[in-house]
């Protein structure tokens, strides 16, 4: 079971805002910047928002994110048929001593 | 461009050893602090451990799972990263990802990804 809860699935269709939630503790959200990672099928993880609401260098402003107390967010809008993929939120936990992984998300689009 | 590709994968018996490598291209590996990460199959991101450069003191750090049989290392002359891996567990499965890392303390700001290498502790 993961220090970090994700939803296992989210789903919209074309154009569509989506959210996927992460929810943690005072330890990890709490007290540390939350990240987002975009894994599509077969490849490498990579970096899609950091620091809570920062987006790397060629990731599209549709992908936002945002904290609140112990819980984060990302939200996609205008989903498009390339979100398809599992999406991870990380943080640092305090108590743990290092990065902890949410079970992560697996993002359909209809 | 960064390039990072790992090594050293393949099938191993639960109490053996492995070394995995990551050679380093494109960005000052010396200056970089490096990770592990892992993904058993079909399941989710586990952080094995980091380690840091030399001029930040070179010290590592390790995911409770590991910590004891598992060691990271860097050769900054050869722009390589290892993962010895000792007592390796049947739950050790996964393809292992090497990564650079944004250089801040308690934060988790992976930014580039290698392919990954497959592991299987099986008998």
């Amino acid at each position: 079971q993961s220090v970090l809860t994700q939803p296992p699935s989210a789903s919209g269709t074309p154009g569509q805002r989506v959210t996927i939630s992460c929810s943690g503790s005072s330890s990890n959200i709490g007290s540390n910047y939350v990240y987002w990672y975009q894994q599509i099928p077969g490849t490498a993880p990579k970096l899609l928002i950091y620091r809570i609401n920062q987006r790397p260098s060629g990731v599209p402003d549709r992908f936002s994110g945002s904290k609140s107390g112990t819980s984060a967010s990302l939200a996609i809008s205008g989903l498009r048929s390339e979100d398809e993929g599992d999406y991870y939120c990380v943080v640092w936990d305090d108590s743990l001593r290092g990065p902890v992984f949410g079970g992560g998300t697996k993002l359909t689009v209809l | 461009e960064v390039q990072l590709e790992e090594s050293g994968g393949g099938l191993v018996k639960p109490g053996g050893s492995l070394r995995l490598s990551c050679a380093a291209a494109g960005f000052t590996f010396s200056h970089a602090w490096m990770n592990w990460v892992r993904q058993a199959p079909g399941k989710g991101l586990e952080w094995v451990g980091r380690i840091k450069s030399k001029s930040n003191g070179g010290t590592t750090d390790y995911a409770a799972p590991v910590k004891g049989r598992f060691t990271i290392s860097r050769d900054d002359s050869n722009n390589t990263l290892f993962l010895q891996m000792n007592v390796l567990k049947i739950e050790d499965t996964a393809v292992y990802y090497c990564t650079t890392d944004g250089g801040y303390d308690y934060e988790c700001h992976f930014d580039n990804w290698g392919q990954g290498t497959l592991v299987t502790v099986s008998s």
